[in-house]
């Protein structure tokens, strides 16, 4: 079993459909990171988080520690968040990532 | 520069070449991370720098990939005799501080192709 698990692994949706990406992992972890990646390869940092929620724009993370969960959370998705969406632990005393495997998503106009 | 820059950004290599992989981060910061992401997949982890003491090189996947990052800031991942399994987007980020506080900045990556 992977340390990080997302789901779902592939997730196509209509423009204007809330979206929520799903992360569990088993280890202790210092923070949790969503990250978005592009087609070409980059990666953009989007939250770090150890408690609780944040909020940016129409992007929304929360986090319980408790049950080791995570979820992103898009409101009024469009076609330009399509992309691969990653999850990835720091543990505690590591400065090492580790990455779920990702979500692709697709939206449709 | 303002951001994690890799070079590279695609390398298309013959089985049994050498290649060099360059990673220049933002400047000042102290903690430099290789990943190695195959097709599909999520990175995995491959090697991490403090300043320029390698402590960390348990992900690397053979004797055949070394890294260096002399001067602290630099930094080349190099890949010997390069085999069909090690294509894949070999990804550079860089961290302000030893612990990651102040999060993490992400290269575009280096896509390697051997054929």
């Amino acid at each position: 079993k992977n340390e990080v698990e997302q789901s779902p692994q592939n997730l196509t949706a209509q423009e204007g459909e809330f979206i929520t990406i799903n992360c569990s992992y088993s280890v202790g972890i210092s923070a949790l990171h969503w990250l978005q990646q592009h087609p070409g390869g980059g990666i953009v940092s989007l939250f770090m988080l150890s408690s609780g929620k944040k909020k940016h724009g129409r992007l929304i993370a929360t986090i319980n520690i408790q049950e080791k969960h995570s979820s992103l959370h898009i409101t009024a998705s469009h076609p330009r968040d399509s992309a691969v969406y990653i999850c990835a632990v720091g543990g505690k005393g590591a400065q090492k990532l580790v990455f779920g495997q990702g979500t692709r998503l697709t939206i449709n106009p | 520069g303002a951001g994690v820059s890799q070079s590279p950004r695609y390398k298309v290599a013959k089985r049994g070449q050498d290649v060099a992989l360059r990673c220049d981060p933002i400047s000042g910061h102290v903690s430099l991370f290789w990943y190695q992401q195959a097709l599909g997949q999520g990175p995995e982890f491959l090697t991490y720098f403090q300043n320029e003491a390698q402590l960390d090189k348990s992900g690397l996947p053979s004797d055949r990939f070394f890294a260096e990052r002399p001067e602290g800031s630099v930094s080349t991942l190099k890949i010997q005799r390069t085999q069909q399994e090690d294509s894949a987007v070999y990804l550079c980020a860089s961290s302000l501080y030893v612990t990651a506080r102040a999060g993490y900045t992400f290269g575009s990556g280096t896509r390697l192709t051997v054929v």
